[in-house]
């Protein structure tokens, strides 16, 4: 069992549509990371986040430390949008543990 | 300015042979990271840097695996008698410190194909 968990792991919408991904993970943590990453490209940092909540542009990213849960949502969501969103916790170590990522696209 | 680099972008080598991977990281930062991710896997950690020095190598798979930094900055990670699981693409990634604060910044990648 993976201990950052994602869903769903494949996702479709329409342009324009709110969509949310969920991650969770079993142990308290240091933080917590969303990256994206576009077919064939690089890693994008999306949010580190520890507490609360970030939002940047048309991206939200929230965390609830006493249910070890953390939601990414996208509004009005774009074609551009579709990539693999990937979570990935931080314990009291440097190293990143990665979620199995969640692929979306979105259609015009 | 200049992100995480890495190079070569694409690697194609025989089993058995030694290949060696390189990153350089955003100047100025002094922790840098090695992740791994097989084909329809996930990313998994390999080592990681402060400085010149490696506190967590625990995701090394094998003996075979090693990695070095110098002058703290770039790194080299070199795989020996490489095996077709080792295909994969090899990430690099670089914060300016170690620790939950510092946001890592990841590297475009190298494309590792073991034939």
């Amino acid at each position: 069992k993976n201990e950052v968990e994602q869903s769903p792991q494949n996702l479709t919408a329409q342009e324009g549509e709110f969509i949310t991904i969920n991650c969770s993970y079993s142990v308290g943590i240091s933080a917590l990371h969303w990256l994206q990453q576009h077919p064939g490209g690089g890693i994008v940092s999306l949010f580190m986040l520890s507490s609360g909540k970030k939002k940047h542009g048309r991206l939200i990213a929230t965390i609830n430390i006493q249910e070890k849960h953390s939601s990414l949502h996208i509004t009005a969501s774009h074609p551009r949008d579709s990539a693999v969103y990937i979570c990935a916790v931080r314990y009291n170590t440097d190293k990143l543990i990665f979620g199995t990522g969640t692929r979306l696209q979105v259609f015009p | 300015g200049a992100g995480v680099s890495q190079s070569p972008s694409n690697k194609v080598t025989e089993k058995g042979k030694d290949v060696e991977l390189r990153c350089d990281p955003i100047s100025g930062h002094t922790a840098l990271y090695w992740y791994r991710q097989s084909l329809g896997q996930g990313l998994e950690f390999l080592i990681y840097f402060q400085g010149n020095s490696a506190p967590d190598k625990s995701g090394l798979p094998s003996d075979r695996f090693s990695a070095e930094r110098t002058g703290g900055s770039v790194s080299t990670l070199t795989i020996q008698r490489t095996q077709q699981e080792d295909s994969a693409v090899y990430l690099c990634a670089s914060s300016l410190r170690p620790g939950s604060n510092y946001e890592q910044y990841f590297g475009p990648g190298t494309r590792l194909t073991v034939t």
